[in-house]
């Protein structure tokens, strides 16, 4: 599928179990990035990655891990997932170079998180 | 440290009944300022990229516009289907994006 997906939609897992969420874009955008969404907060940037094997951390990342080793892949790690982790996550990517006037990022359909 | 603040956090209007969003921003150097659009259960949808104050950009019922503290979104004859949450923000490190919190806006028949 062209575009940006994200898998599973839905996740239910425990605390202190590890989960991943996959972000897959067919773009070749070079920038990616994870946000989380949380009433009251709205969207916070998690990381980012500018190009394979590059990433940065954003405004809240503590206890994420993330990796690009290819491109069209960012994954997200919860490497001991807390409540305080339930949230909706969207992944989104952009390049500078397809349209550089604009800057758009496009999101993905996000991934609802639910840590008991 | 950059800030974005929206206003109103929800808003309700009839159809037809044409107002304004606001966005007030603080960031050193504007690199870019974002409107999006949010559907419930669904990932934002970009609108709109502002860069100079003065600048305007339409689309259909919406236009956006930029000064130098903050941008409005203004919705003309809205119609129940522009119901939805509209996100501001700022470009910051990158490419990355600050969101704030969004106005949610519903739009009665």
């Amino acid at each position: 599928d062209a575009g940006i997906t994200q898998s599973p939609r839905y996740k239910i897992t425990e605390t202190g179990r590890q989960v991943t969420l996959m972000c897959h874009q067919t773009w070749s955008h070079s920038y990616m990035f994870w946000y989380r969404q949380d009433l009251g907060h709205g969207l916070r940037l998690i990381y980012y990655s500018a190009a394979a094997d590059i990433t940065d951390k954003g405004e809240v990342p503590d206890g994420y891990v993330v990796s690009r080793s290819k491109t069209e892949n960012f994954p997200l790690t919860l490497e001991s997932a807390t409540r305080s982790q339930t949230s909706v996550y969207f992944c989104a990517s952009t390049s500078p170079l397809t349209s550089p006037e604009i800057n758009e990022q496009f999101f993905g359909p996000g991934t609802r998180l639910t840590v008991l | 440290e950059d800030q974005v603040t929206q206003s109103p956090e929800a808003l309700r209007l009839q159809e037809g009944e044409s107002s304004s969003l606001n966005c007030s921003y603080t960031v050193s150097g504007l690199r870019g300022l974002f409107w999006y659009r949010q559907d419930p259960g669904k990932g934002p949808e970009f609108l709109f990229t502002l860069y100079s104050a003065g600048e305007e950009k339409e689309k259909e019922r919406l236009k956006a516009t930029l000064t130098k503290k903050e941008s409005f979104l203004h919705i003309t004859a809205p119609k129940p289907e522009d119901s939805a949450t509209y996100l501001c923000a700022v470009r910051i490190s990158g490419y990355a994006l600050n969101f704030g919190k969004g106005t949610s806006l519903l739009v009665t028949p």
